[in-house]
């Protein structure tokens, strides 16, 4: 059974950067599309961008073209992303979430990370 | 992006009423929608997709319809386990977007 497991809450300075990580166990995961989602407290989710490791080119949400960069590493089987500029408004749980089919992207997912809280304060 | 609008925002309802929330796309879609499950604090959860497909494990109460731009997600006897948020989602092209969710209450 795959799970995705992500790195604890952050805490950053407007400005700043945070990476997020999202490591996958129990199955494959080099050919299935990895995506980042957040959602603001109290709001709706939110498609941040995603990667099929395998391929290693990432598809970004225009909102965040050039502040957001998601990467994988295949050999820990892991899953990165890493938002810049950071500003209040980005103060969110930020999920990863795995796409159903093998190689195909976009996709509905059907796992995801259990989220990891990034606070923007000064 | 292809827009999604979910209806209703809110919704009151009691143990065993059937429940339909309905997601308009912007533009076609065909059948590339997902439905999914949140409760507070709690990542979504999968429920449907490809519009009508069961996901396995998923009660068979919650069904999904549709296709184009129409879609509809019906829960047939409301159980108290489903008092959450639903979102629906598309997936049939970048950016993937998803409606702003329907918040089912109980009455």
């Amino acid at each position: 059974q795959v799970q995705l497991v992500q790195s604890g809450a952050e805490v950053k300075k407007p400005g700043s950067s945070v990476k997020v990580s999202c490591k996958a166990s129990g199955g494959t995961f080099s050919s299935y599309a990895i995506s980042w989602v957040r959602q603001a407290p109290g709001q709706g989710l939110e498609w941040m961008g995603g990667i099929i490791p395998i391929f290693g080119t990432a598809n970004y949400a225009q909102k965040f073209q050039g502040r957001v960069t998601i990467t994988t590493d295949e050999s820990t089987s892991t899953a990165y992303m890493e938002l810049s500029s950071l500003r209040s408004e980005d103060t969110a749980v930020y999920y990863c979430a795995r796409g159903m089919r093998w190689l195909q992207s976009p996709d509905a997912f059907d796992i995801w990370g259990q989220g990891t809280m990034v606070t923007v304060s000064s | 992006d292809i827009q999604m609008t979910q209806s209703p925002s809110t919704l009151s309802a009691s143990v065993g009423d059937r429940v339909t929330i309905t997601c308009r796309a912007s533009q076609s879609i065909s059948s590339w929608l997902a439905w999914y499950q949140q409760k507070p604090g709690k990542a979504p959860k999968l429920l449907i997709y490809k519009a009508s497909s069961l996901e396995s494990g998923v009660p068979s109460r919650f069904s999904g319809s549709g296709s184009g731009t129409e879609f509809t997600l019906t829960i047939s006897s409301l159980q108290p386990d489903d008092f959450a948020t639903y979102y629906c989602q598309q997936y049939n092209s970048y950016s993937l977007t998803f409606g702003g969710g329907t918040k089912v209450e109980i009455k």
